[in-house]
């Protein structure tokens, strides 16, 4: 029974780039969420989609985008990439968006910005 | 603005011993919690849930979880050196959003 998995696992770009990061739900699992974690301290939600709709967004500028697909994957897009946006960005899944379930997280893209 | 605390740590606990790992929050909406371990450099994984006031537990982990007092703790018991990680505490807000703790960094001594 695969687990989230994300795309790809290490990435490293320059100041400026873009990026776009991917992630497939546990099967079953509608609700697609993703978190940036810098060294050193928890995740911070960026953004939660269910059912290819936007159910929450964090306090992140802009820059940040996302998207989910008909089969429930979802990618996370980032633009005019800073040094600051260094981090693992993780994808979390879960069946439904409004009960109180728990989170499932993929392996986490490690980027890496210079 | 919705905040979990967590004592950074490191927490140093003898094998064997109990860990003791506590989190308060500062959202009354929220309705359930969550304790993730996470190893340097892997993502979270589940520990436990908590949804309803009192005590839960599964094997070597007891959750428990005062709603009043808006605190949520993880204990370890029969602790091993496996259980160094860094455990993050999490609530589900009202928004059903997961909000989380930096972390405890909790190392098992030998």
């Amino acid at each position: 029974d695969a687990g989230v998995t994300q795309s790809p696992t290490h990435l490293i770009k320059t100041r400026g780039q873009h990026v776009t990061l991917r992630c497939s739900p546990i099967s079953g699992h509608k609700s697609v969420s993703w978190y940036q974690q810098v060294l050193g301290q928890g995740p911070q939600f960026i953004f939660q989609y269910y059912e290819k709709e936007e159910r929450g967004r964090g306090n992140f500028p802009d820059r940040f985008s996302a998207r989910q697909f008909p089969n429930y994957s979802s990618e996370l897009n980032v633009n005019a990439l800073l040094l600051g946006d260094s981090a693992l960005y993780l994808c979390a899944s879960s069946p439904t968006d409004t009960m109180p379930t728990e989170a499932f997280f993929g392996q986490g893209t490690r980027l890496t910005v210079v | 603005q919705k905040e979990v605390e967590q004592n950074s740590g490191p927490l140093s606990v003898p094998e064997g011993a109990i860990a003791s790992l506590n989190c308060t929050y500062s959202d009354r909406g929220s309705q359930s919690f969550f304790w993730y371990r996470q190893y340097s450099g892997k993502s979270p994984e589940l520990i436990m849930s908590i949804y309803s006031n009192g005590d839960k537990e599964d094997g070597r982990f007891t959750a428990q979880l005062n709603k009043a007092s808006q605190y949520v703790s993880l204990l370890i018991r029969d602790s091993q050196p496996s259980d160094s990680a860094t455990y993050l505490c999490a609530e589900r807000d009202s928004n059903y959003q997961l909000i989380w703790g930096a972390g405890t960094k909790l190392i098992i001594k030998p």
